[in-house]
């Protein structure tokens, strides 16, 4: 991968359970992002964290990043049928390239 | 919803034929970036620019060209497609403050 992996690479989880999923990455960055895609479709944004920030919260999701390790961590709470889609990482480092991971898919059944 | 808009959505076209993918933006941003996924898997960066007149290759090996003659418009070509080519292609747009954008892709078929 040109970013890194993410894991699990899917995940299947009933309504109202929280579902985490991990991101490791390869080189420096700037800040980490979250998307979200729905199948077939273009990508959106979710949440960013910068490289000084340990953790961010946004609703339903929680985000945390540890540089020493290269990893992220992206937690979403009570999780709704909605929620399923694929869930991507994706890092803005040096020479303004903007690489995306692997993706999990996360499934909710309701 | 973002304005970032991607023609054709659906592509079937032959081998052998040059095609070009649409990418427009209205946010005035100066960073584009196009990807290429297969179905359910990672996006391969393929291209990208930094403002007009500036155009870099990506990591993934890629036989198509871009351009970026105006801030809004950053079109990718394939001179002459092949089965392999066949993929889902995104183009995306990104703030000052790193944030992207995507079009909604176009699913390209070559038989």
């Amino acid at each position: 991968s040109q970013q890194g992996e993410e894991d699990p690479q899917a995940l299947s989880i009933q309504e109202g359970e929280n579902a985490t999923m991990n991101c490791s990455y390869k080189t420096s960055i700037n800040n980490l992002q979250w998307y979200r895609q729905n199948s077939g479709r273009g990508l959106v944004h979710l949440i960013l964290i910068r490289s000084n920030e340990r953790e961010k919260h946004s609703g339903r999701l929680r985000v945390t990043l540890d540089t020493s390790k290269k990893s992220s961590s992206l937690l979403i709470t009570a999780s709704r049928a909605a929620d399923t889609a694929s869930y991507f990482c994706a890092t803005y480092g040096n020479f303004n390239k903007f690489y995306f991971g692997s993706g999990t898919k996360l499934n909710v059944k309701p | 919803e973002a304005d970032i808009y991607q023609t054709p959505r659906y592509l079937v076209i032959g081998t052998g034929k040059k095609i070009t993918l649409e990418c427009s933006q209205t946010m005035g941003h100066d960073k584009m970036y196009w990807y290429q996924q297969d179905p359910g898997m990672e996006l391969h960066l393929i291209h990208y620019s930094y403002g007009v007149n500036s155009t870099e290759k990506g990591d993934l090996s890629s036989e198509s060209t871009v351009s970026r003659i105006r801030t809004e418009h950053f079109p990718l070509t394939l001179e002459s497609a092949r089965p392999s080519h066949t993929s889902q292609y995104l183009c995306a747009s990104v703030t000052g403050n790193t944030e992207a954008f995507f079009g909604q892709g176009t699913r390209l078929t070559v038989v």
